[in-house]
């Protein structure tokens, strides 16, 4: 089984700052990682599939790197609403979500 | 529009059985390439990937959960039926359905459920 670790577990920050999480695999998954943000009481919004491709509507301060076992979301500056949890997930063999970045208003 | 919606029990007995329907709009589970997952999220808890099915009847199980987990499709009704044998009040969550979309190369869950939440006690 494929196993995923993200870091840090949260972190604290303000309107404007670049916002960089790290997303790890126990093992190569080529470029089979994506990312979700959640916010409260909400379901998981797909950002970036496939290590750095946008999903539609997602907006463009995000963007994601990385391939075999080490990936990044970047946040090129924060806005209010990036305030929330953020999963990487491999799709290389069947699915795993790591276990979350909470972002936070510092 | 793509729309995907959760139903079934809110609340459980342990021991029992657990069965939850997506009906979901605006696509078809015929699509090659389409597949529909299920997700549960334990209250203030990470996501955990269950289970998905796709437009072939390939079916994915997560390995930890796999002797208690059947998904089934029914095409005509644009449902997807997920069934968890035996469940413990460890099995409380919130459980999402999401489709998997028909691009080619994209293995990700793009258009999700609101969610619906399960209770496993006496």
């Amino acid at each position: 089984d494929i196993e995923m670790t993200q870091s840090p577990s949260s972190l604290s920050a303000s309107v404007g700052d670049r916002v960089t999480i790290r997303c790890r695999a126990s093992q190569t998954i080529e470029n089979f990682l994506n990312w979700y943000q959640q916010k409260p009481g909400r379901a998981p919004k797909l950002l970036i599939y496939t290590a750095s491709h946008l999903e539609s509507g997602a907006p463009s301060r995000f963007s994601g790197s990385g391939s075999q076992t080490d990936f990044t979301l970047t946040i090129s500056s924060l806005q209010p609403e990036d305030f929330a949890t953020y999963y990487c997930q491999q799709s290389h063999s069947s699915f795993t979500f790591g276990p979350g970045t909470t972002v936070d208003l510092k | 529009q793509i729309t995907l919606k959760e139903s079934g029990p809110t609340l459980v007995k342990p021991t029992q059985t657990l069965t939850l329907t997506c009906t979901f709009s605006g696509f078809s589970l015929t699509t090659a390439g389409v597949g529909v997952g299920w997700i549960r999220q334990p209250p203030g808890k990470a996501l955990e990937w269950l289970t998905v099915i796709y437009w072939d009847d390939d079916k994915r199980y997560n390995p930890s959960l796999k002797n208690r987990l059947t998904i089934t499709k029914d095409t005509s009704k644009s449902q997807v039926v997920l069934t968890m044998t035996n469940v413990d009040p460890v099995d409380t969550a919130t459980y999402y359905c999401a489709r998997v979309p028909p691009a080619y190369g994209i293995s990700a869950f793009d258009s999700w459920g609101q969610g619906t939440r399960v209770t496993v006690s006496s």
